[in-house]
């Protein structure tokens, strides 16, 4: 079983910041995969990144990038260069491998960006 | 080409009623999935199901029941609906492998229970 955790409900930068979001989690397998998920105010839910928990390098995808440390089970999202249409929710998901596979979500955390 | 599609996008009911939500998806996958999300935006796991069976229940009333005709096809029916049903329900599917494990969401349908 995995439980998510955000700690932080909402923030909220100036675009062209970098801002980072939170996220920790806990989980008994050994192996599984990890991600950020976007919900804009149009309610589609988009994945931004996804980590592989027995790769040590930490994802990047253009402006994001994750800060991934397995032994604290912590997964931080990094927004570099913030731009206006990054204001959404944002999810922290964990997904184990083994059996049954679902999503578990964390709280979220709703990113303003101010121009 | 929409990959994960959902109909209705909104659905507002009275008490009582019963109604359906239906899923289609267009990727190909084996695993098909109901997420709710209430009123605090919280996403939670409903059911699951690979290749038409149910794999995953959780613990959701007798009143939601889930009907895979095919595996491209994940309907949710729900008996007797309640006004804390209301909420955005949405379908995903991913392909149960574990080297490509991505989730792909439809648009959500936000039930309105009046």
């Amino acid at each position: 079983a995995q439980t998510v955790t955000q700690s932080q409900p909402e923030m909220s930068v100036q675009e062209a910041e970098t801002v980072t979001l939170s996220c920790t989690y806990d989980t008994s397998e050994n192996n599984y995969y990890l991600f950020w998920y976007k919900q804009p105010p149009s309610r589609q839910m988009i994945l931004v990144i996804r980590q592989e928990a027995y790769k040590q390098q930490n994802a990047t995808e253009n402006r994001f990038s994750v800060n991934f440390q397995k032994a604290a089970k912590s997964f931080s999202l990094k927004i570099s260069d913030s731009q206006l249409g990054d204001t959404a929710m944002y999810f922290c998901a964990c997904q184990g491998i083994q059996g049954a596979q679902k999503l578990v979500f964390g709280q979220g955390t709703r990113l303003t960006i101010n121009p | 080409d929409t990959a994960v599609s959902q109909t209705p996008k909104y659905l507002v009911t009275q008490m009582g009623n019963d109604k359906s939500i239906k899923c289609e998806q267009n990727l190909g996958h084996d695993t098909m999935y109901w997420y709710k999300q209430d009123s605090k935006k919280f996403l939670k796991i409903m059911f699951s199901y690979n290749n038409k069976e149910l794999i995953i229940n959780e613990t959701v009333p007798n009143r939601f029941s889930p009907k895979s005709p095919d595996k491209a096809h994940l309907n949710l029916h729900i008996n007797s609906l309640e006004l804390g049903d209301s909420a955005v329900y949405f379908c995903a599917s991913s392909q149960d492998r574990t080297w490509d494990t991505e989730a792909f969401f439809g648009q959500g349908t936000r039930l309105t229970v009046v």
